[in-house]
Parts: structure tokens; C-alpha cells; sequence
């Protein structure tokens, strides 16, 4: 069982940056295909980018690249989502999900999420 | 990147069946999945491979699949299932997209 546990809220200015992390338990990272997902409020979700094991890197939606970072600490278990450049319209819940071993052996590449962190909202306000 | 379409609403009295249905050009060459999400929840995930259930999800939750359109299906809605619906996919090169997601309302 992957337990995905987020940090806390933060309250950014425009053009700053942010950080998100997302500690894995009941797996080591190194097992897991870590991606991030966004909702801005009343709205839906959007895929920012994750790992993607077939060629070994991570890969990030369009609308994010250069703006975006997505790191892991193996030490710690770990991974992180770094967005610069902060505006008023990435205001968000941030989510970090993975696949489950088990789902990985039923359904072929690209996976499902079935495990989500409980979100970290994300304020950009002057 | 592609785009999936579903319809923003979907309302339903408790004990019918209610369908959401997904549309995408990339659909009939990748699966889809689809999530449940409940206000100020994390989603869930309902149905993967298009069709199938994954474990602990109820028996009236069914998914289908028709060219380009995948169908989620609420059998017997209770009052529990009120909730936005997303499909998810994917293209070859590994990239993801949520659909545009339905808000199902038990009447």
C-alpha cells in the first residue's frame, strides 16, 4: 500500500517560485512513477508532467515546460515539483499520484493513478 | 497534446443510470480511465483499461468503449456517487490528458 503525504500550504507573491514535496511510504521512490497534477479552484484537473520509465525521464506538459522542475530524493523517498514564475493563474491545489505495483501488472504503460497525495493548495496573491 | 470532451452535467435520480461519455481523436489507439472526485478530495480511481474495476470499486460502476467515445456508467445511483467525474488518457509519447470533467448531481 503507497501512502503519498504532501507539504503543507504556501502563500507566494507573483514571480516567485514554489516548492511542493511528496513523502513516500509503504514503497521505495525508486519503485514508483511519480507525476503531478493540478486543479485551480472550481476547475478540473491538469496533468503537469511525471516520470516516464520507457525512456527514464521525466516529461512535462507543454503549457509548464521551462517553468517547471520535477526532482526526486531517493535518500528520503521523497519527490518534489518546482514551479517558478508564479502568476495569479497557478493558483491550485497540487497533487503528486502514482501507480501501485499491483495496478502496473494490469493495465500496460501509460498507468493510471491510483494513489494521490492529499493535495497542497498553492496561493499566488500580490 | 489532444483534448477530451465530456459534458459539463449530468443529473440523475437515485436508482437510474447515469452515463458520461468521453470524447477523443486518440482514443481507439489508447486506453481510458476514469476517476472519481469528491469536494475536497484527492480523485479516485473508478475504472482502468477502460472497462475494468479495480478492486473495492462497486459493481455498478462500468465502463465502455465505441470508437471514439468511452461511456462511464453508474448503475443504480446512490446519493454517495454526487461527484465530478474526469476520464484520463494518454498519447504514445507518454503524455497525459484529463478530460473536461462532468459533475454528477443525484436529484
Amino acid at each position: 500500500q503507497v501512502q503519498l503525504v504532501q507539504s503543507g500550504a504556501e502563500v507566494k507573491r507573483p514571480g516567485a517560485s514554489v516548492k511542493v514535496s511528496c513523502k513516500v511510504s509503504g514503497y521505495t521512490l525508486t519503485e514508483l512513477s511519480m507525476h503531478w497534477v493540478r486543479q485551480a479552484p472550481g476547475k478540473g484537473l491538469e496533468w503537469m508532467g511525471g516520470f516516464d520509465p520507457e525512456n527514464g525521464e521525466t516529461i512535462y506538459a507543454q503549457k509548464f515546460q521551462g517553468r517547471v522542475t520535477m526532482t526526486e530524493d531517493y535518500s528520503t523517498d521523497t519527490a518534489y515539483m518546482e514551479l517558478s514564475s508564479l502568476r495569479s493563474e497557478d493558483t491550485a491545489v497540487y497533487f503528486c499520484a502514482t501507480v501501485g505495483r499491483e495496478m502496473a501488472t494490469l493495465t500496460p504503460h501509460p498507468w493510471p493513478f491510483d494513489y494521490w497525495g492529499q493535495g497542497t493548495l498553492v496561493t499566488v496573491s500580490s | 497534446s489532444y483534448e477530451l470532451t465530456q459534458p459539463p452535467s449530468v443529473s440523475v435520480s437515485p436508482g437510474q443510470t447515469a452515463r458520461i461519455t468521453c470524447s477523443g481523436d486518440a482514443l481507439p489507439k489508447q486506453y481510458a480511465y476514469w476517476y472519481q472526485q469528491k469536494p475536497g478530495q484527492a480523485p479516485v480511481l473508478v475504472i482502468y483499461k477502460d472497462i475494468e474495476r479495480p478492486s473495492g470499486i462497486p459493481e455498478r460502476f462500468s465502463g465502455s468503449s465505441s470508437g471514439t467515445t468511452v461511456t462511464l456508467t453508474i448503475s443504480g445511483v446512490q446519493a454517495e456517487d454526487e461527484a465530478d467525474y474526469y476520464c484520463q488518457s494518454a498519447d504514445s509519447s507518454g503524455t497525459y490528458v484529463f478530460g473536461t470533467g462532468s459533475k454528477v448531481t443525484v436529484l
